[in-house]
């Protein structure tokens, strides 16, 4: 069964880098997309980006300029760096894992349980 | 942007009732790249329908789904209390690439 598992700080300030881990376990990196998808409280899912397993990336263009998403093969881990953040960043943010197949669907079929961040000084 | 409009914004129902929820998007969904999902309190969402019409693995029958192009539908043919939640609807397409709607919550009547 794979699962997926954020971690990183819960507070951050005004105008610094929120940064956030994703530990998959029990299943392959390879053949799949790895995502961030953020969820202010009491408000609906914004998709923020992925990695593929080969390395490529695709950014939600809202976010793209404070962005970047790394992956880390041998760990099983993948992360968010968001730089610049202000209290509109706070969210639940949670990994994905996207599954492709071209021509015919798509689709979020494993997701981390999520973990809060808070931007506040 | 390809941009995903639910209605309605909240479905009151009872146990027992059909819910019939709707998912509209601005362009044409390729592919029928187009996926359901229920989120409950405190809790990811989690995969119920994807490709339109198919549902994911364990996802009871009395969920269904279908619609092309733009107009999309998701059907709850009997509520159980379990499926009190918020539904979201969710593409793929042109930048951004994955786009969500922005939640149906179906309430107990």
């Amino acid at each position: 069964q794979v699962q997926l598992q954020e971690s990183g700080p819960g507070l951050v300030k005004p105008s610094e880098t929120l940064s956030l881990t994703c530990t998959v376990s029990g299943g392959s990196i390879n053949g799949y997309h790895w995502n961030w998808i953020r969820q202010p409280p009491g408000k609906g899912l914004e998709w923020i980006g992925y990695i593929h397993y080969s390395g490529s990336t695709n950014y939600n263009p809202s976010l793209k300029s404070r962005v970047t998403i790394s992956l880390d093969t041998s760990k099983k881990q993948f992360s968010l760096n968001l730089s610049s953040v202000t209290a509109a960043d706070t969210a639940v943010y949670y990994c994905a894992r996207w599954v492709f197949y071209g021509g015919h669907s798509d689709y979020f079929d494993y997701w981390g349980q999520g973990t809060l961040v808070t931007v506040s000084s | 942007e390809i941009v995903l409009t639910q209605s309605p914004g909240t479905l009151s129902l009872s146990p027992g009732e059909r819910a019939t929820l709707s998912c509209r998007a601005s362009q044409s969904v390729s592919y029928n790249y187009l996926s359901w999902y229920q989120q409950k309190p405190g809790q990811a969402p989690r995969l119920l329908i994807y490709g339109a019409s198919s549902r994911a693995t364990s996802i009871p029958d009395r969920f269904s789904a279908s619609g092309s192009g733009t107009d999309f539908t998701l059907t709850i043919s009997r509520l159980e209390p379990e499926d009190f939640a918020v539904y979201y609807c969710q593409q793929y397409g042109s930048s951004p690439p994955i786009t969500f709607g922005q939640g149906t919550r179906l309430e107990i009547k």
